[in-house]
C-alpha cells in the first residue's frame, strides 16, 4: 500500500466552473476525511465517511460542495460554481474507525491545490 | 465550540538553541497529535500522545501531554536548519481532528 493518494495535485479553474477531486485511502482504513487548508492556516474539517456512509459534515461545507464514497473505497469531492474563496489545499486523510492499539494514526494524502481565477 | 490554540505563531531561532511550542485546547480528549508540514507539502505525522503525562521523543523533538491542564508542548533541543517547517498540533475529539493554527519555525544558521 502506497498511502493515501490524491488526484489531481493541482487544479486551476475559472470562477463558476465545477471541479472534482479524487482520494484513494489506505485500503485497510474504513474512515476517510476531507479537510481544507488555506494559506497560513491549519487544516479545517469538512466531512468524513465510515465505509460508504457520510457521518458528519462541517458547516463549512456549503451546498456547492458534495462528497461521495460510493463503494466505501475511493472518495470524490465536487465543488460546483467555484468561487475565488474556494482556492485552497484540499487534503484527504484515512484511518481505522476503532483505532487499534497498533495504529492510532491519521494518514494524510499530498493534497490537491485548487486555484480559482 | 472546540478551540485549539498554538503559540507562538511564528518562531525564528538560531541553530543550537532550545525552544518550546505550546498547544492549548478547550475540551477533554484522550489523544493529541503533532504534525510537521513543509511548504507546499502535506502533513507528516510526528507524535501521537495518548494519555496524561505521555512523553515522546524523536531526535531533537520531544512532545508531552498534560490532559488536566489541557496543554501539550513540543520542545526543540539544539535546533538545526532542517527543522525549519510549520508544526501543527491536532486534537482528536468527536471522531475528527481539530487543528491549531500552526507554528512556523525558522532556524537560522
Amino acid at each position: 500500500d502506497t498511502g493515501v493518494s490524491q488526484n489531481p495535485r493541482h487544479k486551476i479553474t475559472k470562477r463558476g466552473q465545477n471541479v472534482t477531486f479524487r482520494c484513494d485511502p489506505i485500503s485497510e482504513h474504513n474512515r476517510l476525511y476531507w479537510y481544507r487548508q488555506t494559506l497560513g492556516q491549519g487544516p479545517e474539517f469538512l466531512t468524513y465517511f465510515q465505509n460508504e456512509a457520510q457521518l458528519e459534515k462541517s458547516r463549512l461545507l456549503s451546498d456547492r460542495f458534495s462528497a461521495e464514497r460510493p463503494k466505501g473505497s475511493f472518495s470524490t469531492l465536487e465543488i460546483q460554481r467555484t468561487e475565488q474563496g474556494d482556492s485552497a489545499m484540499y487534503l484527504c486523510a484515512s484511518s481505522f474507525a476503532d483505532f487499534p492499539a497498533f495504529n492510532y494514526g491519521y494518514t494524510f494524502g499530498s493534497g490537491t491545490r485548487l486555484t480559482v481565477v | 465550540e472546540l478551540k485549539v490554540e498554538q503559540n507562538p505563531l511564528f518562531l525564528s531561532m538560531q541553530e543550537g538553541k532550545n525552544y518550546t511550542i505550546y498547544c492549548n485546547y478547550s475540551t477533554t480528549s484522550d489523544r493529541l497529535y503533532w504534525y510537521r508540514q513543509d511548504p507546499g507539502k502535506s502533513l507528516e505525522s510526528l507524535f501521537v500522545l495518548l494519555s496524561n503525562g505521555a512523553v515522546k521523543q524523536e531526535g531533537r523533538l520531544m512532545a508531552s501531554l498534560d490532559t488536566k491542564a489541557r496543554l501539550s508542548t513540543l520542545h526543540i533541543t539544539a535546533a538545526v536548519h532542517d527543522l525549519s517547517a510549520t508544526y501543527f498540533c491536532a486534537l482528536h475529539a468527536g471522531n475528527m481532528l481539530t487543528f491549531g493554527g500552526g507554528t512556523r519555525l525558522m532556524v537560522k544558521p
